[in-house]
């Protein structure tokens, strides 16, 4: 079984619609992000939460909020989604007391707003 | 925030050596040196990092220059599995260090 898991792989929406993006981990890891893909380029970091009750923005959150309801949850939601969101969306997962401080990703949720 | 530069494409044949460049004139002594890669349709995976020392692992080599300033990544015989985008980013080792900075990173190609 995959360690992070993204639900829903693929979505479809319309503009101004609510969605939300669900990421679970069963890595226990306390740290969990969310970053954007766009076509040809590399990721950029939405929000990020060291623990249940820690949340951060990163480079690019607006249009964007987050809850983490558990240490092993982590959603992002898109309150009122706009065509320019559409990308590549992942979730990553990190454990502070590793040194690597590496990042294990999802497997990405493709999210279309028409 | 110092900044890597990579070629946007490079080719290799199948398992051959595969030389992957990464330049990062203006990184700090406190920077580690991180690749990770992204399969076809996968999220990115981490391979090796480094600090001033070569390194090496089951996945890879990374060669790092004496003045820092560059490094390389060494694929000793590359597969068909080894074709992705690869992403040289420097990791700020203090405060604010979990944030990984992706570039556009070098897409390889592997021609069997």
């Amino acid at each position: 079984d995959a360690d992070v898991t993204q639900t829903p792989r693929n979505r479809i929406t319309k503009t101004g619609k609510r969605i939300m993006l669900e990421c679970s981990q069963t890595k226990g890891h306390d740290r969990m992000y969310w970053y954007r893909q766009d076509p040809g380029l590399g990721l950029r970091l939405i929000y990020y939460s060291f623990d249940v009750k820690d949340i951060n923005k990163g480079e690019i959150s607006d249009g964007y909020s987050v809850s983490r309801q558990a240490q092993a949850k982590f959603s992002l939601s898109l309150e009122s989604a706009i065509p320019n969101q559409t990308a590549l969306y992942f979730c990553a997962t990190s454990d502070t007391g590793s040194s690597y401080n590496e990042q294990f990703f999802g497997p990405g949720t493709r999210l279309t707003v028409l | 925030d110092a900044k890597t530069t990579q070629p946007n494409s490079m080719e290799s044949n199948e398992e051959e050596p595969v030389h992957l460049p990464c330049n990062h004139s203006t990184i700090s002594g406190t920077d580690y040196i991180h690749w990770y890669r992204q399969l076809p349709s996968q999220g990115p995976e981490y391979v090796i990092h480094g600090l001033t020392s070569n390194v090496n692992n089951r996945m890879a080599s990374l060669a790092i220059a004496e003045d820092r300033k560059s490094s390389t990544l060494i694929l000793h015989r590359a597969t068909l599995r080894d074709a992705a985008v690869y992403y040289c980013i420097l990791r700020y080792s203090g405060a604010g260090s979990y944030q990984l900075t992706f570039g556009k990173g070098t897409k390889l190609s592997v021609i069997p």
